[in-house]
């Protein structure tokens, strides 16, 4: 009963270097989505997908990629990390559109605690 | 960019009083969620409101969504140490592709023995 799996679930990161992380869902879901926590400022969405092989920019993509090739996966890389990358990252899934009478519920993985030095 | 104010950003009460936190916007949302978040996980579903003035009640907990469907409350009566956490609102709005979420700044609420 594993839902969103995150790994790492923590990192720490040195200024410019790169990674990756991994989201798993095991839910058949289409939409996948990545967000950044930082405090007193909620969860903003990095980048969504909303099937394999697709991605698209959320409220702040600038220094992140994303890829979908398979649809349990959606992997968020940073290609020159930088100090303000420093954050909690989310990866949530669900499984169609929201809106009106049929609103769709996201589910959350455990996150990841990320440091840039 | 939309944005969804929470009031309070802290919470600190004792067990068996009640309290309320707000969420509101300039826009309007076509439903909107509320989750809890403990620490080191990420956030839960509570529940979803989805038409103007619904009240839904979850146990000791009463949500409600707005008139216009541009705010919402949480009322937690007589609060348990268990309900400790922080609370994200969340509107979802209409969108051409994915369910999209505008998450609140959020409230910790510490409730004490």
């Amino acid at each position: 009963n594993a839902g969103v799996t995150q790994t790492p679930k923590f990192r720490v990161l040195k200024t410019g270097q790169s990674m990756t992380l991994l989201c798993a869902q095991d839910m058949n879901h289409e939409y996948m989505y990545w967000y950044r926590q930082d405090p007193g400022m909620g969860l903003r969405l990095i980048h969504y997908s909303v099937g394999e092989g697709t991605t698209a920019k959320g409220e702040v993509p600038d220094g992140y990629n994303v890829s979908r090739l398979k649809k349990q996966n959606f992997l968020l890389g940073l290609e020159s990390a930088a100090p303000s990358q420093t954050s909690v990252y989310f990866c949530a899934s669900s499984s169609g559109l929201a809106g009106g009478l049929r609103p769709n519920i996201q589910y959350f993985g455990a996150g990841t605690r990320l440091s840039v030095l | 960019t939309q944005l969804l104010e929470q009031s309070p950003q802290f919470l600190s009460i004792q067990e068996g009083e009640n309290l309320t936190v707000y969420c509101n916007s300039s826009s309007v949302f076509s439903s909107l969620q509320w989750y809890r978040q403990e620490p080191g996980e990420g956030p839960v579903l509570l529940v979803t409101v989805v038409t103007g003035g619904e009240v839904k009640k979850l146990k000791r907990l009463t949500f409600q969504f707005g008139d216009a469907r541009k705010d919402s409350s949480l009322h937690i009566t007589a609060a348990q140490p268990g309900d400790t956490g922080l609370y994200l609102c969340a509107g979802a709005v209409l969108t051409g592709g994915g369910n999209k979420l505008t998450f609140g700044t959020g409230t910790q609420l510490k409730v004490e023995l």
